[in-house]
């Protein structure tokens, strides 16, 4: 089955913390992204990969990192983790940039 | 700035009646529109798209209007179904911005 797998699907962790979430896909994409959702600010992008070794700034990528070493995994890293990082984060794939994008299932963050 | 703007931030539609979700977009160069769905817990779906050589695309209970002139596309579910209830993201992509911007998303309740 086609799918965007990530985990965990709820961490709760505390301030300070390094923590990684993971992210696969199994379709081939070239395009990956990490978008995280706030009440009543949507979507908002994170960091995104065109391909492998190949990532780029979305509109709020503070306090994060990245990495594409592989064309399937695309992880994301909070260093140093803040409560204002607490959120909804989704990984996403598409064959190509700008087109339809498949979201994994979702990972419920918080940071105390 | 906010490109893509979903200016309800919920509609509330009897089962059965039409449900229409407005979005309106500032960059001209968009030209690729799609619509996803969100329900709780869940990752978002894709549910319709629109290139902005047509002003109009069906699939089955779905239908997206695509007005250039007006900067302004919506989305008509026809007849709304209880399961509809969801959050919905307008999400456009074009010109040198290829990465997908969405909106604030729209909290659709329908009402059996």
């Amino acid at each position: 089955e086609a799918q965007v797998t990530q985990n965990p699907r709820y961490l709760i962790t505390v301030t300070g913390k390094k923590l990684t979430v993971t992210c696969s896909q199994n379709m081939n994409h070239e395009y990956m992204s990490w978008y995280r959702q706030d009440p009543g600010l949507g979507l908002r992008q994170i960091y995104y990969s065109m391909n492998v070794e190949v990532t780029d700034k979305g509109d709020v990528p503070e306090g994060y990192k990245v990495s594409r070493k592989e064309k399937r995994n695309f992880p994301l890293i909070l260093e140093s983790p803040s409560p204002n990082q607490t959120s909804l984060y989704f990984c996403a794939s598409s064959l190509v940039d700008g087109e339809k994008l498949f979201f994994g299932s979702g990972t419920q963050l918080s940071v105390l | 700035d906010q490109q893509v703007k979903q200016n309800s931030p919920s509609l509330s539609v009897q089962e059965g009646r039409i449900s229409i979700l407005n979005c309106d977009y500032t960059n001209s160069m968009f030209d690729y529109f799609l619509w996803y769905k969100k329900y709780p817990a869940e990752g978002p779906t894709f549910l319709i798209s629109i290139s902005s050589i047509k002003d109009k695309n069906e699939d089955g209970r779905f239908t997206v209007f695509l007005n250039k002139s007006a900067k302004h596309l919506s989305l008509h579910i026809v007849p709304s179904q209880p399961g509809d209830s969801a959050v919905y993201f307008c999400a456009g992509s074009g010109g040198s911005n290829y990465k997908l911007t969405f909106g604030k998303g729209t909290l659709l309740t329908v009402n059996p």
